[in-house]
């Protein structure tokens, strides 16, 4: 089946620093990844949906400048987390949404990452 | 009021009960989403459903699209199936997705 990698898994920095982090899609193109933050005992919460070769669309309260979101190539999106400070600490989940399957109706099928958690100190 | 709700929010059971986890939601959705989140964070897509009912193994999903819900259903649960089980929505409007609190599920020995 597809599979969605992140790399890396886990990371601790210092507050100030930068943080990347590496979403792929490894079977498949992905024309539109998702970013999301999940904070401890909390859902998901979808941060930026980027589409290859085009700029990333954030949700409300989400500083862009601070969350820099690259989508290159079809299998890969990066999420920089610059000048990091520890209320950044949380659970990074990328998700990949690869083209529609025809059968009826058309469904897009998506595709969870690992997650990278990332704590700030 | 959040457009995605579950119950039970947490849920203890005993090695070989029958477990079921429900989802409501008050968007229009083209398709629902059952996911599994292990203690270590990974997510693992379970199920996609836009009607009827889907089984694999011993986990069993099935949605009513006139009721706008969803349940998830495992026989013979046992302690691996320990987890946090999230419903997650695609909403037809903005074809984006919307999830649920998660349902935390402890399956004893």
């Amino acid at each position: 089946g597809a599979v969605v990698s992140q790399h890396p898994s886990w990371v601790i920095c210092k507050s100030g620093t930068s943080v990347k982090i590496e979403c792929r899609s490894l079977d498949f193109q992905a024309t539109t990844m998702f970013w999301y933050r999940q904070f401890p005992k909390q859902s998901l919460m979808l941060m930026a949906t980027s589409n290859e070769g085009s700029k990333a669309t954030y949700e409300q309260g989400v500083e862009k400048d601070k969350f820099l979101i690259n989508h290159a190539s079809l299998t890969l999106s990066t999420l920089t987390v610059t000048s990091a400070h520890p209320e950044d600490s949380s659970f990074y989940i990328c998700s990949a949404r690869d083209l529609p399957f025809l059968t009826s109706g058309s469904m897009w099928a998506q595709y969870f990452g690992p997650g990278t958690r990332l704590t700030v100190l | 009021k959040n457009e995605v709700e579950q119950s039970p929010q947490n849920l203890t059971a005993q090695e070989g009960e029958f477990i079921t986890i429900n989802c409501s939601y008050s968007v229009g959705i083209s398709a629902l989403h059952w996911l599994q989140q292990h203690p270590g964070g990974g997510i693992v897509s379970l199920f996609m459903l836009s009607s009827g009912k889907k089984k694999h193994g011993r986990l069993i999903a099935t949605i009513n699209i006139q009721e706008k819900h969803s349940s998830l259903h495992i026989t013979a649960s046992h302690p691996r199936d320990s987890a946090v089980y999230i419903c997650a929505v695609r909403r037809k409007r903005n074809n984006d997705m919307r999830f649920g609190a998660g349902t935390r599920l402890t399956v004893k020995p």
